[in-house]
């Protein structure tokens, strides 16, 4: 009865491969995000979705490709993997697109790149 | 550019005492604050939203507060417990509605 899942919960690849990792959540929500949090564990948010589109992409490298297959669902692909990328990704979703609405996040996936 | 500070990276307290966090913010205020818990090797766990319009906020132990003129929100946990330690993120949401979280601050709360 997970709220928002990702898999896998680890990762640990070489430089220059590809990955994805996966988010589902089963809350009915419309609205969901992906963030990513450093080693000095600031959170900032990369990508939301509303509905399947496409609403906020921060300044993120274009390696960084997320879709949604449907609105309960939110993958990441990553193309040419850089030790920079090495962080903890979450997925999360809220209710709503708007501000108002508290967010759920998912367990994180911790992506180490060696 | 807007800027998020959590006046302290790290917070001890002893057991029973309040404890109380602060973000402070530059420029222009948000719409809407929030509060979030994040215990090591887990995601964010929302806590508490408190609008511009409105003063505090009340969830049991936990009260926020939110000064517009200070540009500042004061996080209070009450009676704390061991239970209450933690790291505790404020998040901001302007107009694009996006969250943009503070740096966190971790408490300690000591036996």
């Amino acid at each position: 009865d997970t709220a928002v899942s990702q898999t896998p919960k680890y990762l640990v690849t070489q430089m220059g491969n590809d990955k994805s990792i996966k988010c589902e959540q089963n809350l009915g929500h419309d609205t969901m995000y992906w963030y990513k949090q450093d080693s000095k564990k600031f959170l900032k948010i990369m990508f939301s979705y509303n509905n399947k589109e496409l609403i906020i992409n921060e300044t993120v490298p274009n390696r960084f490709s997320p879709k949604s297959p449907d609105k309960a669902h939110l993958n990441l692909h990553i193309n040419s993997l850089e030790l920079g990328d090495s962080a903890v990704y979450f997925c999360a979703s809220s209710p709503r697109l708007a501000g108002g609405n508290e967010q759920y996040f998912g367990p994180g996936t911790r992506l180490t790149v060696t | 550019s807007q800027k998020i500070e959590q006046n302290s990276e790290a917070l001890n307290i002893q057991e029973g005492k309040t404890a109380t966090l602060t973000c402070n913010y530059t420029n222009y205020s948000p719409a809407y604050l929030q509060w979030y818990r994040q215990d090591p090797g887990r995601g964010p766990v929302f806590l508490l939203l408190i609008r511009e319009n409105e003063k505090e906020k009340r969830k049991e132990r936990l009260k926020v507060t939110f000064d517009t003129t200070l540009k500042q929100s004061l996080f209070h946990i009450t009676a704390s417990q061991p239970a209450d330690s933690a790291t505790y993120l404020c998040a901001l949401v302007f107009g694009n509605e996006k969250l943009t979280f503070g740096t966190g601050t971790r408490l300690t709360i000591i036996p």
